[in-house]
């Protein structure tokens, strides 16, 4: 069964840094390109990160592009995201979604919530 | 930059067919996915490559797209379909989401 645990989640001030992290389980973890995508409360999805199997490619939105960086550890079936320079704007529950191959995200974990505000 | 737009809500009887539509310059060039999202839950995949159903989705979910706009139909619609629904297309390699549609069964 394929499995996605974000956790890492918090109270951070504006400003500061804040790392998440998603456990991956019941599939080829390096075979798969990762994606974040976060929810503001009571608002839409947004796009924030891709991430290809190998690491060799990495997209970001412009609102996180300079301040965001994803990696993954494949050895360890993990995504991260490592948020810097957080503002208020970039409170909102960060999914990690698994990209099943056609163009969608065919997995999504549970969220963990990042909440900026000082 | 490119944009998704869907109507913020959608009404429809039980038993009726709901249609959602997303709408975008040249979107019948792209793939377009389909989510469905209940209040408290994640997202779930319900339409990929325009018109394609995961395992475990019932056929009752279909998916078109042509010229600008993608619809997502929903045919006897049921009380367990009330939710929100996003639709998602790539472009220059950013993933896109639509507003959202709020989908009410009444």
């Amino acid at each position: 069964e394929v499995q996605l645990v974000e956790s890492g989640g918090g109270l951070v001030q504006p400003g500061g840094s804040l790392r998440l992290s998603c456990a991956a389980s019941g599939f080829i973890f390096s075979y798969y390109r990762m994606n974040w995508v976060r929810q503001a409360p009571g608002k839409g999805l947004e796009w924030v990160s891709d991430i290809s199997g190998s690491s060799s490619t990495i997209y970001y939105a412009d609102s996180v592009k300079g301040r965001f960086t994803t990696s993954r550890d494949n050895a360890k079936n993990s995504l991260y995201l490592q948020m810097n320079s957080l503002r208020d704007e970039d409170t909102a529950v960060y999914y990690c979604a698994r990209d099943g191959g056609g163009f969608s995200y065919d997995y999504w974990g549970q969220g963990t919530l990042v909440t900026v505000s000082s | 930059s490119y944009e998704l737009t869907q109507p913020p809500s959608v009404s429809v009887s039980p038993g009726q067919t709901a249609s959602i539509t997303c709408s975008g310059d040249k979107l019948g060039h792209k793939y377009v996915c389909w989510y469905q999202q209940k209040p408290g839950q994640s997202p779930v995949l319900v339409i990929y490559y325009n018109n394609k159903r995961p395992s475990g989705i019932p056929e009752r979910f279909s998916g078109s797209n042509s010229g600008n706009t993608a619809t997502l139909t929903i045919s006897g619609t049921q009380a367990m379909d009330e939710a929100d629904y996003y639709c998602q297309a790539w472009d220059s390699s950013t993933a896109l989401f639509g507003g959202g549609t709020k989908l009410t069964v009444l």
